[in-house]
């Protein structure tokens, strides 16, 4: 069957620590994947896109690879900071016809003082 | 980009009634999407709305309890019919633009 998973539910690290959150599929074949971030009572807000011909992408702090082999992705924030605590969350486009996104459960990250 | 209006931000519902939730966007756009996030899970497409066309609901969602309207290329509302407790959830409005999704700040419901 078809599914994403990220690592885990919860994540706790200390400030100016790397965060590093995993994504994982299985049975899709997604041209491209994306990571959000949602904080409390809020829509999720789009942080990066990363294609299938794309090793890695950076934007400021964060940093995301795809690896089409492992059918993983990884999401790194550095020098993380309290203001970073939130639920980061990966979504696929299963088809590629830019609809019917399917998301993860999302990781909860807590970057402590 | 695009910034889409979501309203109400929250309500609570009594059991057996309807709620209507709207969603304005500053763009046109095709397609509207309309997503549930039950309580600590992640987002669940209902469905996906095109002006002048029905909406193409996913499996597990149905007109008759998910009506959708979509009047116009800028506005979209969700009807959440006959409510039980099983429907708290938030509930979300989006669009893509650049392959990237927007989102609505939500609708937190709760039905009692």
């Amino acid at each position: 069957s078809q599914k994403i998973e990220q690592n885990s539910e919860a994540l706790n690290i200390q400030e100016g620590k790397t965060a590093t959150l995993t994504c994982n599929y299985t049975n899709y074949s997604p041209a491209y994947l994306q990571w959000y971030r949602q904080d409390p009572g809020r829509g999720p807000v789009f942080l990066l896109l990363i294609r299938e011909n794309e090793k890695e992408k950076r934007k400021e702090r964060l940093k995301v690879t795809f690896d089409t082999t492992l059918k993983q992705s990884l999401f790194h924030i550095t020098a993380s900071q309290p203001a970073d605590s939130a639920t980061y969350l990966c979504a696929l486009d299963p088809n590629n016809y830019g609809q019917n996104f399917v998301f993860g459960p999302g990781t909860r990250l807590s970057v402590l003082p | 980009s695009a910034v889409i209006s979501q309203k109400p931000s929250r309500d609570i519902c009594q059991r057996g009634t309807s709620l209507t939730i709207q969603c304005q966007v500053d763009s046109q756009v095709t397609m509207m999407f309309w997503y549930r996030q039950q309580p600590g899970q992640s987002l669940t497409l209902i469905a996906t709305a095109n002006q002048g066309s029905e909406a193409t609901y996913e499996s597990g969602f149905v007109i008759d309890k998910f009506p959708i309207s979509r009047p116009n290329l800028t506005f979209s509302t969700l009807t959440v019919s006959n409510m039980s407790p099983e429907d708290s959830s938030i509930y979300l409005c989006s669009v893509i633009y650049n392959e990237k999704l927007f989102f609505g700040s939500g609708t937190q419901l709760s039905v009692l």
